[in-house]
Formats: C-alpha cells, sequence, structure tokens
C-alpha cells in the first residue's frame, strides 16, 4: 500500500537557518504529493504540492521538488523565521491522504 | 469564501456514551474526508465520500464507528459507546472531487475527549 515516511523530529533552528526536511514515499501509480503544516492552535493547512515528476511546489518560502527516481519530495526553507514553527506533514494523494508522523520545528529568535 | 466547518469545537464525553461530529464542506464540493489525529497513531483516513455514497471506508476502526453524508454536503460522524481510546481530534476535509489531483481543505477539527 501506499506510505509516507518522514523526517522525524523534533527540530529546533535559529531565525535564518537553513530547514530541510525529508520525505520519501511507497506508492503504485503517481500520486500527487503535499506539504501541509499545523501552527500551533490551528488546523492543518495546505503548504505546498506537486502533481508529477519533476515538478516544484513552492509558498511561503518554501519549496519541495517531486523525484520520482528517488521517491523524495524534500521540503527546504532558505531562511527561516519564527513564524515558521509549527508541524509539516508529507502526504501522498491516492484519492485519500496518507501522512508521515509529522516533523515539529521550532525556530528561535 | 467560506471554508469547511465542523462542530462542535471540543466535545468531552463520559465513556458508553453516544457522539455526533458534524461537518459543513465548502459549497460545491462533491468530496469529504474524515480523518482522525491522535498521539499515537499520527493522522489516519477513516472515511471517503462522493456524493452521498462512501465507496471507500476502510478506514474506520470498529464498527461502533459510522457516518453518512445527506443532500452532498453536511456529514456526520457517530461514535457508539465510546471508548477511552476515541480520544482524537477528528478532521473533516473536502474537495472538488475532480480527482486524485484534487487539494483537500481541512477544517479545525472536533477533539474529543473520553473520561
Amino acid at each position: 500500500g501506499n506510505s509516507v515516511t518522514q523526517m522525524e523530529g523534533p527540530v529546533t533552528l535559529s531565525e535564518e537557518a537553513f530547514l530541510t526536511i525529508n520525505c520519501t514515499y511507497t506508492a503504485t501509480g503517481y500520486p500527487s504529493l503535499f506539504w501541509y503544516v499545523q501552527y500551533p492552535g490551528e488546523g492543518l493547512q495546505l503548504l505546498l504540492k506537486a502533481t508529477k515528476a519533476d515538478d516544484k511546489g513552492s509558498n511561503k518560502g518554501f519549496e519541495a521538488t517531486y523525484r520520482k527516481e528517488t521517491t523524495s519530495f524534500h521540503l527546504e526553507k532558505g531562511s527561516v523565521q519564527v513564524s515558521d514553527s509549527a508541524v509539516y506533514f508529507c502526504a501522498l494523494d491516492d484519492y485519500k491522504l496518507s501522512f508521515g508522523a509529522g516533523t515539529t520545528v521550532t525556530v528561535r529568535a | 469564501g467560506a471554508g469547511v466547518s465542523q462542530s462542535p469545537s471540543n466535545k468531552v464525553t463520559e465513556k458508553g456514551k453516544d457522539v455526533e461530529l458534524r461537518c459543513d464542506p465548502i459549497s460545491g464540493h462533491t468530496a469529504l474526508y474524515w480523518y482522525r489525529q491522535s498521539l499515537g497513531q499520527g493522522l489516519e483516513f477513516l472515511i471517503y465520500f462522493q456524493g452521498n455514497s462512501a465507496p471507500d471506508k476502510s478506514g474506520l476502526p470498529s464498527d461502533r464507528f459510522s457516518a453518512e453524508r445527506t443532500g452532498g454536503s453536511v456529514s456526520t460522524l457517530t461514535i457508539q459507546r465510546t471508548q477511552q481510546e476515541d480520544s482524537a481530534v477528528y478532521l473533516c476535509a473536502s474537495s472538488s472531487g475532480q480527482g486524485s489531483r484534487d487539494t483537500q481543505y481541512f477544517g479545525p477539527g472536533t477533539r474529543l475527549t473520553v473520561l
């Protein structure tokens, strides 16, 4: 079946540091891939998505590229801010979403 | 426009009681999903509706869980004879139902606590 493996957290960074969260997947077919974010006390929000191989999703300074050859969709941001502190979930879509375990990111001023 | 709404936002109940959780999807969205978020299990799929039909109920953890959708809109998730392990945040999402490339939009969730 479909599954997502996501880098374990928690991750603690200083402001302006580089963030990367690894995500790999196992799937039949060609699913869409997503990163969702959950800010403290809030619901799940779509951060970015990619629907086919080599697509790059980007939003709010975050980027992720759909790599079919390595079955990966790693999330990156070049310079994090305190406001990026949240839990990040990688997911794949085979009409229903299969989520990774989530990575808690804390950015310190 | 209005997003996905869920009610109640919080529900505390006693073990053995029945509970109903409600989801109002984004207007015009034909696909509706229920997920559960718990500390031990992460985010799990429960059930998928396309219109009023549920072609995939594979994530419902037991026969105490059921869900329905009426008028292609509102959905209710019912948990009978609640147990402490049912404590979790129950999330509803909707999408336009155009295919697997759809984006699912999530509601704020209902936090269920079973005492």
